[in-house]
């Protein structure tokens, strides 16, 4: 399979609350990135961590990369309702291939 | 920032006839494209590698003969259904690197919604 997993594969949380959703994959890796899909639209690329690092910051957004463990984690900090998407990691090979995971849906609860 | 356009965004077709899709980058040359197609609550699943100039490179268990890319200029790369069945109604999405910038850097298309009757 091209995938690697995510999880959970649905996440219902209040306005306020924070959201993390994980990410393994399963092969040798130049980036991770995360993007977001509201339903039925396009992708939104989110944040980008190389595999040289540990941890990125973007506004809301924290990423975390563990390339021992082949997994990274999505924090969504004093989430809003505008947050309900689907978020899918997606890890980029040396061709220039995006292989992506299959996703998390979050529903943010106003 | 870059800008990924796809033609139609959304297309009902007959069973047995074919479909093509555009994808164009509208502010830079993309000698490379990526095809994803995302069926219903699941996730992308890398199709081809659409290459200006030479023939698309396929994932394991594409049919290259039914998904036809042609990628005839630096700005166009256009994906053919050919004899479409209900079974390829799909969520199809490009993408393009910019250049200049790291391949890292991808821009998507906003999808087409294809629908065969």
């Amino acid at each position: 399979s091209q995938q690697g997993e995510e999880d959970p594969q649905a996440l219902s949380i209040q306005e306020g609350e924070n959201a993390t959703m994980n990410c393994s994959y399963k092969t040798s890796i130049n980036n991770l990135q995360w993007y977001r899909q509201n339903s039925g639209r396009g992708l939104v690329h989110l944040i980008l961590i190389r595999s040289n690092e540990r941890e990125k910051h973007s506004g809301r957004l924290r990423v975390t990369l563990d390339t021992s463990k082949k997994s990274s984690s999505l924090l969504i900090t004093a989430s809003r309702a505008a947050d309900t998407a689907s978020y899918f990691c997606a890890t980029r090979r040396s061709t220039g291939k995006l292989i992506f995971g299959q996703g998390t849906t979050l529903q943010v609860k106003p | 920032g870059a800008v990924v356009s796809q033609h139609p965004s959304r297309v009902i077709c007959k069973s047995g006839t074919s479909v093509k899709i555009e994808c164009r980058s509208l502010d830079f040359q993309a000698t490379t494209m990526f095809w994803y197609r995302q069926f219903p609550k699941q996730s992308l699943m890398l199709m081809a590698t659409s290459n200006e100039g030479s023939k698309a490179t396929y994932e394991q268990g594409v049919e290259k003969d039914k998904f036809l890319i042609n990628h005839a200029s630096l700005t166009l790369s256009t994906l053919t259904v050919t004899s479409a069945h209900p079974e390829d109604s799909s969520f199809y999405i490009c993408s393009a690197p910019k250049p200049g910038t790291s391949t890292d850097t991808q821009y998507f298309g906003p999808g087409t919604r294809l629908t065969v009757l």
